[in-house]
């Protein structure tokens, strides 16, 4: 079946400091990898996303890299904000992109 | 893209009683779904709602409990019945629109049940 396993939380980071969250997957077929986040009181938005092996998706400063090797989709951003600060979920649709998995989720809290 | 509204944003209610939530999308899309997110807790999918057809729900959800209205491309609404605190969740709906492949969610209902 689909699964998604994310670094458990919270990370805690000074400003400018290395982020990684760590994500991996387990899917059938051919899956396609989301990060999304969600400030305080909000919903989810998407962050960035990679749909085939190799693709490296950014945004904002952030990077992941969909490794089929490894099955890992892991988030990183060289240097972190106060405003960073929020809840970090790796997701993986199935082919048809109607079904998605999200893992357990991540929050970042980032000190000034 | 899509821009999702609900309403209502946040509430509180007595044990027993039920609450609609309503799901505004600014374009046409096919698929809506509605999620569930417990305190401190992940995502779990409720049901998928398709315009003109029964939603589908997920296994640990039935249609008695949260019953999913679907009237029209823009437009959805959750039930929550007989609520419980146990029920106490923000409850999220997304959209798929045609030629994305992620995702839109709504800014949730933060439900709380006394």
């Amino acid at each position: 079946g689909n699964s998604v396993t994310q670094m458990e939380g919270p990370v805690t980071l000074s400003e400018e400091a290395f982020l990684t969250i760590n994500c991996t997957y387990t899917a059938t077929g051919y899956p396609s990898l989301f990060w999304y986040v969600q400030y305080p009181g909000e919903g989810l938005q998407l962050l960035l996303k990679a749909t085939k092996a190799d693709d490296k998706g950014s945004n904002k400063g952030f990077e992941a890299t969909y490794r089929k090797e490894t099955t890992s989709f892991h988030l990183e951003k060289g240097s972190v904000q106060v405003s960073d600060s929020a809840v970090y979920f790796c997701a993986l649709s199935d082919g048809n992109f109607n079904k998605f998995y999200f893992g357990s989720g991540t929050k970042l809290n980032v000190k000034p | 893209s899509a821009v999702i509204s609900q309403k209502p944003s946040r509430d509180i209610c007595q044990r027993g009683t039920s609450l609609t939530i309503q799901c505004q999308v600014d374009s046409q899309v096919t698929m809506m779904f509605w999620y569930r997110q417990q305190p401190g807790q992940s995502l779990t999918l409720i049901a998928t709602a398709n315009q003109g057809s029964e939603a589908t729900y997920e296994s640990g959800f039935v249609i008695d409990k949260f019953p999913i209205s679907r009237p029209n491309l823009t437009f959805s609404t959750l039930t929550v019945s007989n609520m419980s605190p146990e029920d106490s969740s923000i409850y999220l709906c997304s959209v798929r629109p045609a030629g994305y492949n992620e995702q839109f969610f709504g800014p949730g209902t933060r439900l709380t049940v006394l």
